[in-house]
């Protein structure tokens, strides 16, 4: 079946702008994941979605980074008044279960989104 | 606070050379997953292994095998007749049950070259 999408796979922005990063998980995984990959921190990371539970948003950097998951199943994460330093590249990753444990809970990575912030 | 190290920055081999990645982690969770991930060039983190930490069986899967030990808490990698496709970025991970939520702790990475 089709693994984690994300889009766009490149974007590019000026400093200050709005950017959106989509991303469709497995289907009939009910958790899913936002990471973000950078060459000064490594994988971080930032906010976890489970079912229609509260959102672990205990990652995010600062408020100007915001997710949401509608109907349980596509995300997208905001970036509001983007910085140098928020060029990365942001991975999502879903699980067929939050805390079920076992095999349940493995997380699959999408392709990412590489953000640069000019 | 959990926390992956991954001493190894960058490892070169020639081909059909065995490599060990090393990875140490730490937490004091008593129920905890260890996972490996492989990023290769293109970008996408691919899910190697998931190991429980009740179950400190040795693994073995084609070329790869991993070995568990709770007692020196180190999750180490090894890759058997090394090919250039297995050229890529090597990443253990870690999540607490209790302590860590449900998210993954990543080691930084070891880079691993496998040339002709």
């Amino acid at each position: 079946g089709a693994g984690v999408s994300q889009s766009p796979s490149n974007k590019v922005t000026e400093k200050g702008k709005d950017v959106e990063l989509r991303c469709d998980p497995i289907s009939g995984h009910t958790a899913l994941y936002w990471y973000r990959q950078s060459l000064g921190q490594g994988l971080e990371f930032l906010i976890y979605f489970q079912g229609n539970s509260a959102p672990d948003k205990s990652g995010l950097p600062s408020d100007r980074f915001s997710a949401e998951r509608t109907g349980g199943s596509v995300s997208t994460l905001t970036i509001q008044r983007t910085q140098q330093e928020d060029s990365a590249v942001y991975l999502c990753a879903s699980s067929l279960a939050g805390l079920a444990g076992g095999n349940q809970e493995t997380q699959y990575f999408g392709p990412g989104t590489r953000l640069l912030v000019l | 606070a959990q926390k992956v190290t991954q001493a190894q920055t960058e490892i070169s081999v020639v081909e059909k050379e065995d490599v060990t990645l090393d990875c140490v982690y730490e937490t004091r969770d008593t129920t905890y997953y260890l996972f490996w991930y492989k990023q290769p060039p293109s970008g996408e983190l691919v899910f190697l292994i998931r190991r429980n930490s009740f179950d400190e069986q040795n693994e073995i899967s084609g070329r790869y095998s991993w070995n568990f030990q709770k007692s020196t808490s180190s999750f180490n990698f090894t890759i058997t007749a090394s090919q250039v496709v297995d050229s890529a970025v090597y990443f253990c991970a870690l999540r607490a049950v209790q302590g860590g939520g449900n998210k993954l702790t990543f080691g930084t990475g070891t880079q691993l070259k496998v040339e002709l």
